[in-house]
């Protein structure tokens, strides 16, 4: 069965740390995106990359870091430099028609800093 | 500024009622317009669309209504059942360049539906 994988499920990190979010999709998508989730706010763009070896900075990229070196991969680093990352992440990827049929998101991750 | 709203952070129905869930846009170059699902410490699933050559669409239990004028679109969920409990997320699609890739968000409504 296709679809995204995301991992670990729950990640604690303690201050100053950097971490990476691992997201893999075996959907043959061209695209990927990592969102944040936080209380009452919706789902917010952190990275998104429409091609292997290409990524765009989303609404909130600071303090984050990605790589697309594979089709099937998209790792997100939470750096040091992210002032508050405790939230719930989401992995999502997209391929032709995903306006109308939308994007595959993972199951999340949630990071929280002790 | 946010370009896609849902004003009502919760709303609750009776099972067997219906459930209209509402998403206010400000971007006029938004033309696709999205409904998702989600459960909590899940991912949000998709659950219907609309282009903006439309005023209607329907899957099932689930409609949506597009009235551009008012830039204004809405989710009716008829009969509402205790699964339907959830965040619903409203999102929209700029068909312009790299905006095409991206998906506006809504922050979302969470329906309880009572037995």
């Amino acid at each position: 069965d296709g679809g995204i994988t995301q991992s670990p499920k729950y990640l604690f990190r303690k201050e100053g740390q950097n971490v990476t979010l691992s997201c893999e999709q075996n959907l043959n998508h061209d695209a990927m995106y990592w969102y944040r989730q936080d209380p009452g706010q919706g789902l917010r763009l952190i990275y998104y990359s429409q091609i292997v070896n290409d990524f765009q900075k989303g609404d909130i990229a600071e303090g984050y870091s990605v790589s697309r070196e594979k089709k099937e991969s998209f790792p997100l680093t939470v750096t040091s430099a992210q002032k508050n990352p405790t939230a719930f992440y989401l992995c999502a990827s997209s391929g032709p028609g995903h306006r109308v049929g939308g994007y595959t998101f993972g199951s999340g991750t949630r990071l929280t800093v002790v | 500024d946010q370009q896609v709203k849902q004003n009502s952070p919760s709303l609750s129905v009776q099972e067997g009622r219906i459930s209209i869930l509402n998403c206010d846009y400000t971007n006029s170059m938004f033309d696709y317009f999205l409904w998702y699902k989600k459960y909590p410490a899940e991912g949000p699933t998709f659950l219907i669309s609309i282009s903006s050559i439309k005023d209607k669409n329907e899957d099932g239990r689930f409609t949506v209504f597009l009235n551009k004028s008012a830039k204004h679109l809405s989710l009716h969920i008829v009969p509402s059942q205790p699964g339907d409990s959830a965040v619903y997320f409203c999102a929209a699609s700029d068909g312009s360049g790299a905006g095409s890739y991206q998906l506006t968000f809504g922050k979302g409504t969470k329906l309880s539906v009572i037995p």
